[in-house]
């Protein structure tokens, strides 16, 4: 049981470039979540999936968009990269929007 | 502005003694409280939590006090292990559960000397 896992662990961007951060669970939950973590400030919601077919803004949300894809996977995309953005993401779930986050390692990621 | 604010960015215990961890939030609307806990390289596990109703939440060795009055809530440790040596983070939301608008302090690293 792998509960919620996040590729890559680490990636290297240049200013510019585009990637995608993917995320799955293997715990049936309707509910998703993209944060990032900046030293001092705590973990920030960036986008949020109440359930499969719906996606929202969380409090940090330009420069990034989301998808849905399944139930299982929700993916993060960053279309031209900034050094703004080099930060940890992590996805995290639950089972529903009024229940307990699970979270997976995180992203690290870095833009020149 | 930080709705959510844990004030001590670490703090040193020795083996066997009680670790508290402080949190203060400014948003009255809160009432929904958890704490988690995150180790190097790893995302941050959901440790204990408490709603408004309740002052005092226990499990195990981790219990969560609550006073609304004073928007403080505090994380008590005991007795302290040196595997509770992480990062804690304390979270706050204004839906019960927690749900989509989860706000998170900026964390305390907790040291647990042998």
């Amino acid at each position: 049981n792998a509960g919620v896992t996040q590729t890559p662990k680490f990636q290297v961007l240049k200013t510019g470039q585009s990637m995608t951060l993917q995320c799955a669970q293997d715990m049936n939950h309707n509910s998703m979540y993209w944060y990032r973590q900046d030293p001092g400030m705590g973990l920030r919601l960036i986008y949020y999936s109440a359930s499969e077919g719906t996606t929202d803004k969380g409090e940090v949300p330009n420069g990034y968009n989301v998808s849905r894809l399944n139930k299982r996977e929700f993916s993060l995309r960053l279309e031209s990269a900034a050094p703004s953005q080099t930060s940890v993401y992590f996805c995290a779930s639950s089972a529903g929007l009024g229940e307990t986050q699970y979270f997976g390692p995180g992203t690290r990621l870095l833009v020149l | 502005d930080q709705q959510v604010k844990q004030n001590s960015p670490s703090l040193s215990v020795q083996e066997g003694r009680i670790s508290i961890l402080n949190c203060d939030y400014t948003n009255s609307m809160f009432d929904y409280f958890l704490w988690y806990k995150k180790y190097p390289a790893e995302g941050p596990t959901f440790l204990i939590s408490i709603s408004s109703i309740k002052d005092k939440n226990e499990d195990g060795r981790f219990t969560v006090f609550l006073n609304k009055s004073a928007k403080h809530l505090s994380l008590h440790i005991v007795p302290s292990q040196p595997g509770d040596s992480a990062v804690y983070f304390c979270a706050a939301s204004a839906v019960p559960g927690g749900g989509n608008k989860l706000t998170f302090g900026t964390g305390t690293q907790l040291k647990v000397e042998l």
